[in-house]
C-alpha cells in the first residue's frame, strides 16, 4: 500500500495569511502516460463529511474558492490556502488514487492564530 | 445536485451483523463506481470498499476482507454494505462516497453525511 505522510500535524495561521500543508507519498503517484498525478485533497469541518477540494493534484473542484490551490508532482505535494479565512478552519487530508487501495494522509488541522 | 443518504447504523455486539444502505439521487447512479469510507472516532479516513458502476468488479480493504461485502441495486439507486463478524475496531462513521469519474478514478467528489456504527458488548 502507498503510505501518505502529511506535515505538519497542525498549524495556526493568522487571518489573511498563507497556510501551507505538505503531503508526501511513499512512491510516485504520477502516471506518466497521462501526465497526471493521482492525488486529491479534502477539507473536513467538525461534524461534517469530507469535501473534495482538489483532484489530479492541481485541479480545483467546481465551487471551491480560488484561494485553495494544489501543486507538486511525483511524491511531494502541497495544498496552499493563499489568504486564510475563518471558514477554512478544518482538518485537511491528502489521498492517493494511483493504486488500490486508495490511502489517505493522517490529516492536518488548521486553526486561526 | 448529488445527494447521498446513509442509513442502518447503530449499536451492535461483537460478532453480529449489520447492513448499511446509501440512497443516491441527483446523478446517474448506474454510471458511477461507488465507495464506502469510514472514520473511527477522532481518527482519520480509511477506505473500505468499491463497487463498479455495473456491479461487476468489487474490492475490499484487507481490514474487512471476508467480513464485509459491498453491493448495489441500480434499479433502486442504492448502495449497500453487509458487515458480518463485527469487531470493536469496526466502530466508526461510515460514509458512502461517489467516484469522481465515470471510469472509476478512486477519488471521491460527493459524500453522504455518514452513519455511525458502534460495536460494543
Amino acid at each position: 500500500d502507498i503510505v501518505m505522510t502529511q506535515s505538519p500535524d497542525s498549524l495556526a495561521v493568522s487571518l489573511g495569511e498563507r497556510a501551507t500543508i505538505n503531503c508526501k507519498s511513499s512512491q510516485s503517484v504520477l502516471y506518466s502516460a497521462k501526465n497526471k498525478n493521482y492525488l486529491a485533497w479534502y477539507q473536513q469541518k467538525p461534524g461534517q463529511p469530507p469535501k473534495l477540494l482538489i483532484y489530479w493534484a492541481s485541479n480545483r473542484e467546481s465551487g471551491v474558492p480560488d484561494r485553495f490551490s494544489g501543486s507538486g508532482s511525483g511524491t511531494d505535494f502541497t495544498l496552499t490556502i493563499s489568504s486564510l479565512q475563518a471558514e477554512d478552519v478544518a482538518v485537511y487530508y491528502c489521498q492517493q488514487c494511483y493504486s488500490s487501495p486508495p490511502t489517505f494522509g493522517g490529516g492536518t488541522k488548521v486553526e486561526i492564530k | 445536485q448529488v445527494h447521498l443518504v446513509e442509513s442502518g447504523g447503530g449499536v451492535v455486539q461483537p460478532g453480529r451483523s449489520l447492513r448499511l444502505s446509501c440512497t443516491a439521487s441527483g446523478f446517474i447512479f448506474s454510471s458511477y463506481a461507488m465507495h464506502w469510507v469510514r472514520q473511527a472516532p477522532g481518527k482519520g479516513l480509511e477506505w473500505v470498499a468499491v463497487l463498479a458502476h455495473d456491479g461487476t468488479n468489487k474490492y475490499h480493504a484487507d481490514s474487512v476482507k471476508g467480513r464485509f461485502t459491498i453491493s448495489r441495486d441500480n434499479s433502486k439507486n442504492t448502495l449497500y454494505l453487509q458487515m458480518d463478524s463485527l469487531r470493536p475496531d469496526d466502530t466508526a462513521v461510515y460514509y458512502c462516497a461517489k467516484d469522481g469519474e465515470r471510469y472509476r478514478a478512486d477519488y471521491f467528489d460527493s459524500w453522504g453525511q455518514g452513519t455511525l456504527v458502534i460495536v460494543s458488548s
